[in-house]
């Protein structure tokens, strides 16, 4: 059982490309989410599922995309990355009323 | 007014000593709270989970929530340093849960 996994842990993109974040959970999980987390800040939410075809933004949601075609994978796409998505992003599941499990984080450096 | 909100900290508690740690949230309607603990470099990891009014306890965590003060707190009793993290308050409103920006914990040998 391995929970959520987030890949990559690490990347560095140059301004204007794109890439796309990949989040796995494997615990039948209908509830998905995408956070951000800036040094000493938060963690602030860009996009939420609710289950496969559904999505709907969060509070910081400019600059990505977002879909969800199964129950398990909620990918998150940069499209021209900017320093101002320089961050670690975490992914995480849930079954609503019990709190998220979290992946491990990739960390996005955008030079 | 922010949905959840806790003091930043650093929070210094002499290994051995309570960790009290508070949060206030301002949406009436939530039902369900939670304490995450985030070791630095790493991802939050739920600890405590409150649903109703009263205490909480899990080994040495204690989780108290007051709706009609919207208040949440944690206590950690016989502090560890292996306890110094940030710990992050979060409160449900509709489909999603709501963070504080968290609370630096430092235990003190």
């Amino acid at each position: 059982n391995a929970g959520v996994t987030q890949t990559p842990k690490f990347r560095i993109l140059k301004i204007g490309q794109s890439m796309t974040l990949q989040c796995t959970q494997d615990m039948n999980h209908n509830y998905m989410y995408w956070y951000r987390q800036d040094p000493g800040m938060g963690l602030k939410l860009i996009y939420y599922s609710v289950g496969a075809g559904i999505t709907d933004k969060g509070e910081v949601p400019n600059g990505y995309n977002v879909s969800r075609s199964t129950t398990e994978d909620f990918p998150l796409r940069l499209e021209l990355a900017a320093p101002s998505q320089t961050s670690v992003y975490f992914c995480a599941s849930s079954n609503r009323e019990y709190g998220y499990t979290f992946g491990s984080g990739t960390r996005l450096t955008v030079v | 007014q922010k949905e959840v909100e806790q003091n930043s900290g650093p929070l210094s508690v002499p290994e051995g000593a309570i960790a009290s740690l508070n949060c206030t949230y301002s949406d009436r309607g939530s039902q369900s709270f939670f304490w995450y603990r985030q070791y630095s470099g790493k991802s939050p990891e739920l600890i405590m989970s409150i649903y109703s009014n009263g205490d909480k306890e899990d080994g040495r965590f204690t989780a108290q929530l007051n709706k009609a003060s919207q208040y949440v707190s944690l206590l950690i009793r016989d502090s560890q340093p292996s306890d110094s993290a940030t710990y992050l308050c979060a409160v449900n409103r509709d489909d999603k849960i709501i963070f504080g920006k968290g609370t630096r914990l430092h235990i003190l040998p």
